[in-house]
């Protein structure tokens, strides 16, 4: 089945720095890779996600990039804020032929953003 | 619109009791699924509905745990003799469709502790 791997598992940025967070999976028919963010005792909220046909997608001081051959994909987070500072997912869809399937999350990394 | 609510959001169980926690999905959305969250981990799948229709529930621990969603709206997980081990956020997702790249939106999660 689906493995996801999440790498650092705590990551300490100085405000206005940037963060890089990196993910891998197994199946090389997945095509749908959501980054999500969990504030202490809220709810995930999806913060942007990539599909197979795109290398790259941004919004705003978030960037996701994907390498569908060595099976990657990572979340960028430029001049960093404290408010950034939560617990961000990976996922990825176990699929049934392109149908829906649950989410498959990394372990989560920790970002702290020390003004 | 509104967003997936789930009811109670704190539930505190004595060993041996049953409970039983809702999700209100977003109105119209097909897909729900339910995923168990343990302190310090990622979400994990429990199991998933298309309307009315329970496709998948694989992910359910034990026979004790299940369940339903009668009419393709609201559904409700029972957990029948509760255990300590049981004791994590219980959380719900809905997405529009049935389609792998359809974004999963979440509830703010039932904090079951067993005692």
């Amino acid at each position: 089945g689906e493995n996801v791997e999440q790498h650092p598992s705590t990551l300490s940025v100085q405000e206005g720095d940037s963060a890089v967070i990196k993910c891998t999976y197994s199946d090389s028919a997945s095509n749908y890779f959501p980054w999500y963010k969990q504030e202490l005792g809220k709810r995930p909220q999806l913060i942007i996600d990539i599909r197979s046909n795109v290398g790259e997608k941004k919004d705003q001081r978030i960037a996701v990039t994907l390498n569908k051959t060595a099976k990657h994909f990572s979340l960028h987070i430029t001049e960093t804020q404290p408010e950034d500072s939560a617990v961000y997912f990976c996922a990825v869809p176990r699929g049934y032929g392109g149908s829906q399937g649950n989410l498959i999350f990394g372990k989560g990394t920790k970002l702290s953003v020390k003004p | 619109g509104a967003g997936v609510s789930q009811s109670p959001r704190y539930k505190v169980a004595k060993r041996g009791q049953d409970v039983a926690l809702r999700c209100d999905p977003i109105s119209g959305h097909v897909s729900l699924f339910w995923y168990q969250q343990a302190l310090g981990q990622g979400p994990e799948f429990l199991t998933y509905f298309q309307n009315e229709a329970q496709l998948d529930k694989s992910g359910l621990p034990s026979d004790r745990f299940f369940a339903e969603r009668p009419e393709g709206s609201v559904s409700t997980l029972k957990i029948q003799r509760t255990q300590q081990e049981d004791s994590a956020v219980y959380l719900c997702a809905s997405s529009l469709a049935r389609r792998s790249t359809d974004t999963q939106y979440f509830g703010p999660g039932t904090r079951l502790t067993v005692l």
